[in-house]
């Protein structure tokens, strides 16, 4: 089965710097990589998601990358803001999701 | 469009006694996904069905714990004689396609006293 490493666990930034945040994926087969934030609380959110099709994606301060070859992907949040602080996941999809084990981030004011 | 609905929001259970997850997806979305998720720790799969199949139950223990997707009516998760360790929160996810953009309900938090 696939198996879904991501790292940091946790991380702290300075309001404005950026955040990046990396998973590797085991199965050449996964051909679908969504990223979601889950606040304290609440249900996990959708904020952007890649196809193996390709490289980069970009919503705003938000950007994910790919590397097929390697097998990791990575989310970059830009000019990072007290509300991005949250537990983000990610997942590698190919005949079932597998996510991450989460890294919680945190935007100090 | 209303986005994935779960009830009971909170539910609490003595153990031996059954619980009862229900999940309404989105409208449009005939596929459905459980997670368990634990305090500060991820999200665990659980079970994929699309309406009247269980497709993958492969991340479901195969004891006390069943799902259905009937064809009218919400998604049933259920737990048969709780015991502690069942406590978690229990998250469901909707898609339009198989193993496509996948939405969460507001999930349900079991607590087994």
């Amino acid at each position: 089965g696939e198996n879904v490493e991501q790292h940091p666990s946790t991380l702290s930034v300075q309001e404005g710097d950026s955040a990046v945040i990396k998973c590797t994926y085991s199965d050449s087969a996964s051909n679908y990589f969504p990223w979601y934030k889950q606040e304290l609380g609440k249900r996990p959110q959708l904020i952007i998601d890649i196809r193996s099709n390709v490289g980069e994606k970009k919503d705003q301060r938000i950007a994910v990358t790919l590397n097929k070859t390697a097998k990791h992907f990575s989310l970059h949040i830009t000019e990072t803001q007290p509300e991005d602080s949250a537990v983000y996941f990610c997942a590698a999809c190919g005949n079932q999701f597998y996510f991450g084990t989460g890294t919680s981030l945190t935007v100090i004011p | 469009n209303a986005g994935v609905m779960q009830n009971p929001r909170h539910l609490v259970r003595r153990r031996g006694q059954e619980a009862r997850l229900r999940c309404s997806p989105m409208k449009g979305h005939s596929h459905v996904y459980w997670y368990r998720q634990l305090p500060e720790e991820g999200l665990k799969f659980m079970v994929y069905l699309q309406k009247e199949n269980i497709i993958d139950e492969s991340g479901m223990p195969k004891e006390r714990f069943s799902a259905e997707f009937p064809k009218e009516g919400p998604s049933i998760l259920r737990i048969q004689q709780v015991v502690r360790g069942d406590s978690a929160a229990y998250f469901c996810a909707s898609s339009q396609q198989e193993m496509d953009e996948q939405y969460f309900g507001p999930g349900t938090r079991l607590t087994v006293t």
